[in-house]
């Protein structure tokens, strides 16, 4: 069973540019979760879908994050106009439902120069 | 203090030692969770205690749970050269629907 994969690996970009990410979650997974981890501090929640539908969008920081999830697939995480404050690195993470282990994907490291 | 700090920051130890991470929230949970993150790499789910639970095992991990103390701690016995990683807490929260709050993490490093 292939795990989560997430796409790119690394992006840098200048600020005020346009950056999506992706995440393929597990297969057959239903759930999917957006982590991030800005430098020195700890991972947080931004957004957990179930299958197609925001379920909860807390912890998104502010209406420049996007994310989307067609067809209740892989998911996307648009940054527009990006800061350099949202450099860090964005985790994705999914689980069947009603489960509580949620398999994280190797994560997108994020430069905003 | 924040959510899910974790004591120490960094802990250093030799091969074949026991290493004891600590964890402390703030809030009722429904169950705590550690995970590891080799240099470079995705977090890995080690355990799952639930918050009626007070300790569980597996493998080389027990895990303990005071939730009068909104603490947990990891040990890791008989330590070993590829146990090095940074290891982190998370609570699912009542009601928070299996958002997880992480940790600051605890950076180990096991040397031979």
């Amino acid at each position: 069973e292939a795990g989560v994969t997430q796409f790119p690996s690394h992006s840098v970009i200048e600020k005020g540019q346009t950056v999506t990410l992706r995440c393929d979650p597990i297969s057959g997974h239903d759930n999917l979760y957006w982590y991030r981890r800005v430098m020195g501090k700890e991972i947080k929640f931004l957004l957990h879908f179930v299958k197609e539908s925001k379920q909860d969008e807390s912890g998104m920081p502010n209406n420049r994050f996007l994310a989307e999830r067609t067809g209740g697939t892989y998911s996307t995480l648009k940054v527009q106009p990006a800061e350099l404050e949202d450099s860090g690195v964005y985790f994705c993470a999914s689980s069947h439902r009603g489960y509580v282990e949620q398999y994280f994907g190797p994560g997108t490291r994020l430069t905003v120069t | 203090s924040q959510q899910g700090e974790e004591d120490p920051q960094a802990l250093s130890i030799q091969e074949g030692e026991n290493a004891t991470m600590n964890c402390s929230y703030k809030t009722s949970i429904n169950n705590l969770q550690w995970y590891r993150q080799n240099s470079g790499r995705g977090l890995v789910h080690l355990i799952l205690i639930r918050s009626n639970e007070r300790e569980k095992h597996s493998g080389r991990l027990r895990v303990t749970l005071d939730t009068s103390k909104k603490s947990s701690s990891l040990l890791i016995t008989a330590s070993r050269a590829a146990d090095t990683a940074s290891y982190f807490c998370a609570t699912e929260g009542t009601g928070t629907a299996s958002k997880l709050t992480f940790g600051t993490g605890t950076r180990l490093q096991v040397t031979l």
